[in-house]
This record gives C-alpha cells, structure tokens and sequence, in this order.
C-alpha cells in the first residue's frame, strides 16, 4: 500500500526561485493537511483541506499556497522562496478530522 | 496558549531496558492525545491515540497513559530494542490544527 506518497524528497532553491512540492494518497481520505517541521520544534500546521474543492489557512500559510482539486492530490505551492522556509515539509491525510494521520516521508527543502 | 511540552528532551538507554517519556499540556478544551514514533529522515507514525476518558492504551511494548484532571501523559516502552530510537512525539488534539510537542529523542544503545 502506497499511502501517502511526497515528492521531491530532497531540493535546494535559489531565493526567488518557486516550486511545488507533490503529496497524492490513495486511501480515499477527505482530509489533508502540509505541516513543516524545523529543527527543534514540533510539527506547524500550514494549509489544510477537509475534501476536494475545500482549503484552509493553518498557523504559518505566509508564503505558501495550495489546492485542492481531487481527492487523492494536495500540492503546495511556494511561490517566492525565502531562506525562512528551509524547512522539512510533511503532507498527511486522515479519514476523519479527529481520526489518525497517516505522514508522508517528507521533503527536505533548503533555500539559498 | 495551547502548549504541548515533553521530557526529557533526549534519552539513552541500554537494550533491553525499560524508560518513560512525559508529556503535559494546557490544550483547553481537549479531545484526543496521541503519540506518534518518528525515524530519522521518515514522517511520523502513529502509536496511540486516547480520548479523555481513556486512561491507559497499549500497542505491542509501547503503553501510554492520560490523566486529564492533571493534563498528563506519558509513554511507557517495555524491554527497549535497538529500532526503538527515534523521536517520541505527544500531540494533542482540539480542532485543527493538532498541537504537537517538540519531542523526545530516544537512543537505544547496545
């Protein structure tokens, strides 16, 4: 079983530079969620989605977008990176809001 | 403000050994708490996820227990093996977002 599948797992960008960090699963869960996780500290919610169409500001949105076309992709979308958004991003997904997660194997993003 | 904090920060062990991981928080009002192993490089991975009137939930070697009067928690490990190190991370559920805590990172040497 895939899961939740994340790519790239590792990028450098220049700052300036954008790009889109790739989160699809297959067990037909509404809701998805992108957290980043920096060193010391525990997991930040960024944009979330409870279903297809349907998305959400989290604690740290600035500097990032999302959408939510189908139910299995969430892309999240920096549009101009900064070295404040190195970072290990995470994407999940749950059955229900109050239900288990279940974590992608993250992407390693550094920004220069 | 919602907190989640854990301790201790690190630990190390010896293989075949026993050890507990806190956690207490200020998340008001409360709905689940859960604990979650993370590997080195991997996503977190579920362990256990209690509700407020659970107070003890076990899942192989790996026992948590809650008391919601005093907002603790703590994670027991049973006779430790090497592929227990990794980060222990608490994290308590109200609505989105989840609040996590920062984690306790476990060594488990030989």
């Amino acid at each position: 079983n895939a899961g939740v599948t994340q790519t790239p797992k590792f990028r450098i960008l220049k700052i300036g530079q954008s790009m889109t960090l790739q989160c699809t699963q297959d067990m037909n869960h509404n809701y998805m969620y992108w957290y980043r996780q920096d060193p010391g500290m525990g997991l930040k919610l960024i944009y979330y989605s409870v279903g297809a169409g349907i998305t959400d500001k989290g604690e740290v949105p600035n500097g990032y977008n999302v959408s939510r076309s189908t139910t299995e992709d969430f892309p999240l979308r920096l549009e101009l990176a900064a070295p404040s958004q190195t970072s290990v991003y995470f994407c999940a997904s749950s059955y229900a809001e109050k239900g288990g997660y279940t974590f992608g194997s993250g992407t390693r993003l550094t920004v220069v | 403000k919602n907190q989640v904090e854990q301790s201790p920060q690190s630990l190390i062990i010896l293989e075949g050994k026993n050890c507990t991981l806190q956690c207490n928080y200020t998340v008001s009002p409360f709905s689940n708490l859960r604990w979650y192993k993370q590997d080195t490089g991997r996503g977190p991975v579920s362990l256990t996820i209690m509700t407020f009137s659970e107070n003890t939930k076990s899942n192989g070697r790996y026992t948590a227990t809650l008391d919601a009067d005093t907002k603790q928690s703590s994670l027991h490990i049973t006779a430790s093996q090497l592929s227990d190190s990794a980060s222990y991370i608490c994290v308590v559920s109200v609505n989105t977002p989840l609040v996590f805590g920062k984690g306790t990172r476990l060594s488990v040497i030989a």
